[in-house]
């Protein structure tokens, strides 16, 4: 069975540019949350999408957004970057919400420069 | 989510037991206490979860007091490769409640 896949694994964009992550769960898997970690902050939780519906959200501006489609497959939007958004994000799958039996995925690291 | 308390840093021998301790004295009859670990530069990797009993899997055991304050991740045969941070983490385990709140969990180092 396949894990989950991010892509891109590395991304460089610079400053006020917009980027576009991708996560596919693991097959039957229905929810996927987004994690954004970095050096001074550790593992923070983004947001959570079940059904195509966001179901959680942590506390980032609203620059950060996602969505998810009907395979399951989400994807993370953040516009206007800024240096600090600097970091590993990672996606994360379970079968529904509440299961915290979360598999990660190996991560996106976004450098901006 | 009741908040937890881990030691920074534990050293283990490679073929010993790794006993990785874990403090959630606010912990709630509903919540479940988590593992996870993070080898370096991957994503974090599920362990283990328990309510109240002891939990034993092919990767570790699970072992909650019985007033649920505490809990001890036990990895039975440490190898070079379970080198790794460690995150307990204690949730309710509801419908729409997917978020894991990681702290700064403990930093595993097996040595040869």
């Amino acid at each position: 069975k396949a894990g989950v896949t991010q892509t891109p694994r590395y991304l460089i964009k610079t400053r006020g540019q917009q980027v576009t992550l991708s996560c596919s769960p693991i097959s039957g898997h229905r929810s996927v949350s987004w994690y954004q970690q970095t050096p001074g902050q550790g593992l923070q939780f983004l947001f959570e999408y079940f059904s195509e519906t966001q179901r959680n959200k942590g506390n980032f501006p609203g620059r950060f957004s996602g969505r998810q489609f009907s395979n399951s497959r989400s994807e993370m939007n953040v516009s206007t970057l800024e240096l600090g958004d600097s970091a590993l994000y990672l996606c994360a799958s379970s079968l529904a919400p509440g299961r915290a039996e979360a598999f990660f995925g190996q991560g996106t690291r976004l450098t901006v420069v | 989510d009741a908040k937890t308390t881990q030691p920074p840093s534990m050293d283990c021998a490679e073929g010993r037991a790794a006993n990785l301790p874990c403090n959630h004295s606010t912990i709630s009859g509903n919540e479940y206490v988590y593992w996870y670990r993070q080898i370096h530069s991957q994503g974090p990797q599920y362990i283990i979860h328990g309510l109240k009993n002891n939990e034993t899997n092919e990767m570790a055991s699970l072992i909650i007091t019985e007033d649920r304050k505490s809990s001890t991740l036990i990895l039975p045969h440490a190898t070079l490769r379970d080198t790794a941070v460690y995150y307990c983490i204690v949730r309710v385990r509801i419908q729409g409640a997917q978020k894991l709140v990681f702290g700064q969990g403990t930093r595993l180092t097996i040595n040869p």
